[in-house]
């Protein structure tokens, strides 16, 4: 089983719509998480950190469930420039440092 | 700042060569990190470094070596490459040693084809 896992997509997504959608990992001492955004045939840069209360980033929310082990994020209003792979990212509680990264979510946002 | 620089963005190889890829950060960051992704896989950790002189490995560093003699530079030697080392190579920076900050600066990534 991988370590982190997400639903590969793609979410297709009309403009303006809202799209949410999980990932779930297993290393239940995880203490980081957070969301990357990778466009296509680019590095992947930090969309947000997500925090254990929930916390929301414009557009953005991020949402994290430690009894069930899972993250999510929920776009609204979608923009066709958020259409990208949003990548998983959980650390690896005993090595700071050791991030564990999902496979990815691609959204595409169709107008 | 130029942020985290990679060199060569693209590169094909002859089984058996070697080559060494170049990463370099001005951020005077102490944490660096190569990371390989391929299709349908998350990034996966190859070797890593918390400052000058210290390295480490990762998840996959058979037939990778580095070295960090400088706190700017991070190059990552393929040895003897193989076709399985095909793949997107990102290199990788971060600023402090607090959870809070795993904050990861990534460079542009280098695409390595190897025949």
């Amino acid at each position: 089983r991988k370590e982190v896992e997400q639903d590969p997509g793609p979410f297709n997504v009309p403009e303006g719509a809202t799209v949410a959608f999980n990932c779930t990992y297993s290393n239940s001492a995880s203490q980081s998480f957070f969301w990357y955004r990778q466009d296509c045939r680019k590095e992947p840069k930090l969309l947000m950190s997500v925090y254990s209360s929930g916390n929301e980033d414009g557009r953005f929310t991020a949402q994290l469930n430690r009894a069930s082990q899972y993250i999510s994020l929920l776009i609204r209003d979608s923009k066709l420039s958020d259409s990208a792979t949003y990548l998983c990212v959980v650390n690896k509680a005993d090595s700071w440092g050791k991030l564990q990264f999902g496979a990815g979510t691609q959204v595409v946002v169709t107008p | 700042n130029a942020g985290v620089t990679q060199t060569p963005k693209f590169q094909v190889l002859k089984t058996g060569q070697s080559m060494t890829l170049q990463c370099a950060q001005d951020m005077n960051h102490e944490y660096m990190s190569w990371y390989r992704q391929d299709p349908g896989m998350g990034l996966r950790l190859i070797h890593y470094s918390v400052g000058a002189g210290i390295t480490d490995q990762g998840e996959v560093p058979n037939g990778y070596n580095v070295s960090r003699s400088t706190t700017e530079d991070f190059p990552l030697r393929l040895l003897s490459a193989a076709p399985s080392q095909t793949s997107v190579y990102f290199c990788a920076s971060s600023p402090a040693q607090e959870a809070s900050q795993e904050t990861q600066y990534f460079g542009p990534g280098t695409r390595l084809l190897v025949l």
